[in-house]
């Protein structure tokens, strides 16, 4: 158990649809990541939050869109869900986001298979 | 071309072999990862190294920056290896979590 939590575990819905999915960092844990797992291209970043704020922007499309709130839960919204969206989303956490050239290392939390019909 | 390279994409090994897989990247980076994807979908941090050698328990990781090559290393393999084994990186200069990965090794140990 990494001590990253994700909910919901599986999540099926209809195209043009909206989701929200959840992530809890470990305690103490002030980055979260998101990454996407679809079976075409692998493992993606999409985005990163630091205590609250955006830090980093990967391949996270514009229908996307994340946030942090004060007790550094996250949450990935997901809108005009298409068939290609259909993929594991992983959430992970670290102690502290870049800084002084110290990089550190990341946990991930079990996922949310999400199956756009 | 891919940023990250992985190979082989598929290995299997009988239980007890000696089972090497090779990352190579073409970016300059901060730091280099192992990640372990379970047949149920989880992913497990392995390492995390930007340089020399790191160990731990059966498994080992290399790094040789000039070259810009890693190798993961598992001694005494058994069947609960079997999993995807997964090279990522943090470009220099970038965010840490803006991770450039490789499609995965996927490995199968018989007993």
């Amino acid at each position: 158990d990494s001590g990253v939590t994700q909910t919901p575990k599986h999540l099926i819905t209809a195209t043009g649809q909206r989701v929200t999915l959840r992530c809890s960092p470990r305690s103490g844990d002030l980055s979260v990541y998101w990454y996407q797992q679809s079976l075409d291209q692998g493992l993606q970043f999409l985005i990163q939050y630091y205590n609250g704020e955006e830090r980093a922007k990967g391949n996270i499309l514009e229908r996307f869109s994340a946030q942090q709130f004060p007790d550094l839960h996250s949450e990935l919204n997901l809108s005009s869900l298409e068939l290609g969206d259909s993929a594991l989303y992983f959430c992970a956490s670290s102690v502290e986001s870049f800084g002084g050239g110290r990089y550190n290392e990341q946990f991930f939390g079990p996922g949310t298979r999400l199956t756009v019909l | 071309k891919n940023e990250v390279e992985q190979s082989p994409q598929n290995l299997t090994a009988q239980e007890g072999e000696f089972i090497t897989i090779n990352c190579s990247y073409s970016v300059g980076i901060s730091a280099l990862h192992w990640l372990q994807q379970h047949p149920g979908g989880g992913i497990v941090s392995l390492f995390m190294l930007s340089s020399g050698k790191k160990k731990h328990g059966r498994l080992i990781a290399t790094i040789n920056i000039q070259e810009k090559h890693s190798s993961l290393h598992i001694t005494a393999s058994h069947p609960r290896d079997s999993a995807v084994y997964i090279c990522a990186v943090s470009k220099w200069g970038g965010s840490q979590g803006n991770l450039i990965f490789g499609k995965g090794t996927k490995l199968s140990v018989k007993p």
